[in-house]
């Protein structure tokens, strides 16, 4: 059984261009979430989504950032215009569906992409 | 007030030690906790989950307040490899599907 997939592991932009962001969830899991990690700081929220739909973007930046879960195929995250401030280790990680006691499940993460600009 | 602090160290112990780390969460409703460790440039790994009983995995023991609103991370007989970043975790009042991360305690075990 597979873990979280993520690729491509390095990517390197320069100003103005786009970077695509691919994530894989684990066999049986329906939710994925993606992550910022700026050096020497700690997790951030962006966003998180079922198949098809986007449960909650309320850490997404407003402009340039987009994210989607395809009915097929791995989630995308989409940064247009890249500027150097996106610089970071983007993770995805996903989960199986929420407990019916409502407690959250167990996230997994995949290894990341390092996003850098020049 | 952050939704989930953590003291950053770093904590620098012996090996063979015992070490306890906690973590405060501000929103009295959370309902899940979890423990995630993270060696330096890998992804966030699931340590164990923290349960309103406590439990233990070996030599790690996981212990939830709710009265004082923290949980804790006790690891006995620390080994090298234990080094890395621990990362507290609590689920957010606003979603109860997302969660929120500690910024982390850093651990460093010496020979």
């Amino acid at each position: 059984n597979a873990g979280v997939m993520q690729n491509p592991r390095h990517l390197v932009r320069r100003r103005g261009q786009e970077a695509r962001l691919r994530c894989s969830p684990m066999k049986g899991h329906s939710h994925v979430y993606w992550y910022r990690q700026l050096p020497e700081e700690g997790l951030k929220f962006m966003v998180y989504l079922q198949k098809e739909n986007i449960i909650d973007e309320s850490g997404m930046p407003k402009e340039r950032f987009s994210a989607e879960f395809p009915k097929e195929g791995p989630s995308i995250l989409r940064i247009q215009q890249v500027v150097r401030g996106d610089s970071a280790a983007y993770f995805c990680a996903s989960s199986p569906p929420v407990r019916v006691n409502r407690r959250v499940a167990e996230q997994f993460f995949g290894p990341g992409t390092r996003l850098t600009v020049l | 007030r952050k939704e989930v602090e953590q003291d950053p160290g770093p904590f620098n112990v012996p090996e063979g030690a015992t070490v306890a780390f906690n973590c405060t969460y501000s929103n009295s409703a959370s309902q899940s906790f979890f423990w995630y460790r993270q060696d330096c440039r890998k992804e966030p790994k699931l340590l164990m989950s923290v349960y309103s009983s406590g439990n233990e995995d070996g030599r790690f023991t996981a212990q939830l307040n709710r009265a004082s609103q923290y949980i804790s991370l006790l690891i006995r007989d620390s080994k090298l490899s234990d080094s890395a970043t621990y990362l507290c975790v609590v689920n957010a009042y606003s979603s109860a599907s997302k969660i929120i991360f500690g910024s982390g305690t850093r651990l460093s075990i010496r020979p």
